[in-house]
């Protein structure tokens, strides 16, 4: 069974500080995907990494994954208020893919 | 632009009555996707489609949901004798099975299930 597990939990940092969560997951995955969900809203894609090396940026966020070490990264850097939500991290298998699993997701707060 | 809708977006009910949700997918997607989220967890994948044919269900889709998507297009998601442990975020997603970025899944805004 693949499980996937984001660390930490919670996240609260200052603005204009940096950051990573951390995504492992526990057998082979072809594809790895972040998603961003706002309070009562639903899921927003921000990257889907592809292949072993695989770095992904967009304004301050940057993702990677490491394929061997199953392991991806977020990493944010000179946070800002509206960059407060829950993150999630979630693989799929296969060549075409198919159902994604979720980890539990990271809550992440900026202070002012 | 048009993504994926889901309707409704609120659905109170009394234990036991039957309910169902519709999403609509992003016109050219060929897989559609539910998912269940509850408050304070990641989705939890369900059950999807490829055009018309359903290809997986997971062991959470008890004999009380079933889906379907008749035309290909829309799709349905009908819980009957709901249960208050049914009470969550039913989320609908699709996707194209080829493309620059293979099966990347677009989420719709969800139907928020609460059972009395």
């Amino acid at each position: 069974e693949l499980k996937v597990e984001q660390n930490p939990l919670f996240l609260s940092m200052q603005e204009g500080k940096n950051y990573t969560i951390y995504c492992n997951y526990s057998t082979t995955s072809d594809r790895l995907y972040w998603y961003r969900q706002d309070p009562g809203k639903s899921l927003e894609s921000l990257f889907v990494l592809l292949s072993n090396g695989a770095v992904k940026q967009e304004g301050r966020l940057m993702a990677s994954l490491d394929t061997k070490a199953r392991l991806s990264t977020l990493h944010i850097t000179a946070a800002v208020h509206d960059l407060s939500a829950t993150y999630f991290c979630a693989v799929s298998r296969g060549a075409s893919g198919s159902r994604l699993t979720f980890g539990e997701g990271t809550q992440l707060t900026v202070n002012p | 632009d048009t993504g994926v809708s889901q309707d409704p977006r609120h659905k109170i009910t009394k234990r036991g009555q039957n309910v169902t949700f519709r999403c609509d997918p992003i016109s050219e997607h060929n897989r559609l996707y539910w998912y269940r989220q509850t408050l304070g967890q990641g989705p939890e994948f369900l059950t999807y489609f490829q055009n018309e044919a359903q290809l997986e269900k997971s062991r959470l889709l008890s004999d009380r949901f079933s889906a379907e998507r008749p035309k290909g297009s829309f799709s349905t998601l009908e819980i009957q004798r709901t249960e208050q442990g049914d009470s969550a975020m039913y989320l609908c997603a699709s996707s194209l099975l080829s493309g620059i970025l293979p099966n990347e899944q677009f989420f719709g805004p969800g139907t928020r299930l609460t059972v009395l």
